[in-house]
C-alpha cells in the first residue's frame, strides 16, 4: 500500500521560505509517476502547485511558478517543495500526492494526510 | 489558467440522486478526456472517485458516476447516503503539464 507523510515546520514567517518534504512508503519513487504538491487554505478549495518524475523533472502551476521548487531525493525516496517570499496567502494545509497514469490525466491516486502550515510573524 | 467553475452546494434526501457540474473551457475540460472527481470529508485528505471522465477507481461504489457534455463534466451520485455528505471537487488535465481544480461543491444529505 502507498503511503505518503507530509513533513516539516507548521509556522513561517512572512517573506521567509516554506519548506516541506513528503516521505513515500510502499512505492519506489524511481519505479515512475509522478509526484505531486496540492494546497488548500482553509475553508477554500484545492490548488495545485506542482509535481516532479524521479528524474528530477518538474512542472509548476503558472500562478506559483515562480516562487516555487520541487525536488526529489531517489535515495530517500522522497521528495520536497520549497515556495520562496511566502505571504499570509499561502497559509493552507499543504498535501503531497502521487499522480497516476499520465495517460490517464494524472489522477492523484494516494495523498498524503495533509500539514497545516501558517504564515504568521 | 483559471480555476473550473462548480456550483458552492448541492443537496438531497437520502435515496434521490444529486449532479454536480464542472465547467472549464474549450483548453481544458473541453479538449482532454481528463476530468476526476474528488471526495473530501472534514479534516480529511480528499479520495479519487473518478478519473477519465467516467472511470471508477477499485472500491468506488458504481453510485458514483461521471460524465462529460462539452466543456462541462459531471458527478452523479445515485441512491444518496448519509456518508455521502462531504465536499466534491473536479480536477482536469489542462495541457502544457499543469493541472486545475474546481472550487468545490459541499453536497449535503438532507
Amino acid at each position: 500500500q502507498v503511503q505518503l507523510q507530509e513533513s516539516g515546520p507548521g509556522l513561517v514567517k512572512p517573506s521567509e521560505t516554506l519548506s516541506l518534504t513528503c516521505a513515500v512508503s510502499g512505492y519506489s519513487i524511481s519505479s515512475g509517476y509522478y509526484w505531486g504538491w496540492i494546497r488548500q487554505p482553509p475553508g477554500e478549495g484545492l490548488e495545485w502547485i506542482g509535481n516532479v518524475y524521479h528524474s528530477g523533472s518538474s512542472n509548476y502551476s503558472p500562478s506559483l511558478k515562480s516562487r516555487v521548487t520541487i525536488s526529489v531525493d531517489t535515495s530517500k525516496n522522497q521528495f520536497s517543495l520549497k515556495l520562496s517570499s511566502v505571504t499570509a496567502a499561502d497559509t493552507a494545509v499543504y498535501y503531497c500526492a502521487r499522480h497516476g497514469a499520465y495517460n490517464s490525466g494524472w489522477p492523484f491516486d494516494y495523498w498524503g494526510r495533509g500539514s497545516l502550515v501558517i504564515v504568521s510573524s | 489558467q483559471s480555476a473550473l467553475t462548480q456550483p458552492p452546494s448541492a443537496s438531497g434526501s437520502p435515496g434521490q440522486s444529486v449532479t454536480i457540474s464542472c465547467t472549464g473551457t474549450r483548453s481544458d475540460v473541453g479538449y482532454y478526456n481528463y476530468v476526476s472527481w474528488y471526495q473530501q470529508h472534514p479534516g480529511k485528505a480528499p479520495k479519487l472517485m473518478i478519473y477519465e471522465v467516467t472511470k471508477r477507481p477499485s472500491g468506488v461504489p458504481d453510485r458514483f458516476s461521471g460524465s462529460k457534455s462539452g466543456n462541462t463534466a459531471s458527478l452523479t451520485v445515485s441512491g444518496l447516503q448519509a456518508e455521502d455528505e462531504a465536499a466534491y471537487y473536479c480536477s482536469s488535465y489542462a495541457g502544457s503539464n499543469t493541472v486545475v481544480f474546481g472550487g468545490g461543491t459541499k453536497l449535503t444529505v438532507l
